[in-house]
């Protein structure tokens, strides 16, 4: 089973700024098949990106993806107010379960 | 627009039972891959189970493996979680999602998530 670290636990970050959020994968998913999703309080997580760098629907070119293999980025280039969330990574594809990170959460400094 | 309403979610004292509903609508449901998703009180998302568009393939975390069981009716576009021998830990949100894309019902392929209900509160306590 693959785990998925996020880091860090905690990001504290102004508007404006640039947020880069990590996920390392403890063997290597297989097709970066490798999910982003921003979960706010009191609401269901939402899909921001898959297969590591594409962006879902109606997600805003601010948000991008990358890597490969074990480690993978999320960036957020000009953080918004409403962008302060918690962020998780998923793996998905072609192992008979999902897992996901314990998440990032981005808080306004 | 994709529209997944989960309920059947309430109190129950350890070793009950519960069974939770998801009601699609605005979605192909019989070709969707269909999940349960759960989340405890300030913690993080944990997957549960997967089940394929013909029903075929059915997949469960460790945590719940035996004690749950998924199943779907696509004629009433609706996804189901029969929960046994619940425990305090299985307090949380259940939420059901499902990837956009076109499942193949043998479960070789599990999509990411596009679509997500509101989720459905089980408490277990005695």
């Amino acid at each position: 089973e693959i785990v998925l670290t996020q880091s860090p636990g905690t990001l504290s970050l102004s508007p404006g700024e640039r947020a880069t959020l990590s996920c390392r994968a403890s063997q290597s998913v297989s097709n970066n098949y490798l999910a982003w999703y921003q979960q706010k309080p009191g609401q269901a997580p939402r899909l921001l990106i898959y297969g590591a760098s594409s962006r879902a629907t109606g997600i805003p070119d601010r948000f991008s993806g990358s890597g490969s293999g074990t480690d993978f980025t999320l960036t957020i280039s000009r953080l918004g107010p409403e962008d302060f969330a918690v962020y998780y990574c998923q793996q998905y594809g072609s192992s008979p379960r999902y897992t996901f990170g314990q998440g990032t959460k981005l808080e306004i400094k | 627009e994709v529209q997944l309403v989960e309920s059947g979610g309430g109190f129950v004292q350890p070793g009950g039972s519960l069974r939770l509903s998801c009601a699609a609508s605005g979605v192909t449901f019989s070709t969707s891959g269909m999940n349960w998703v759960r989340q405890s009180p300030g913690k993080g998302l944990e997957w549960v189970s997967y089940i394929s568009s013909s029903s075929k393939a059915k997949y469960y975390a460790d945590s719940v493996k035996g004690r749950f069981t998924i199943s779907r009716d696509n004629g009433k576009d609706s996804l189901y979680l029969q929960m046994d021998s619940l425990r305090a830990e299985d307090t949380a949100m259940y939420y059901c999602a499902s990837w956009g894309g076109h499942d193949s019902g043998s479960g070789s392929f599990l999509g990411p998530f596009d679509f997500w209900g509101q989720g459905t509160l089980v408490a277990v306590s005695s």
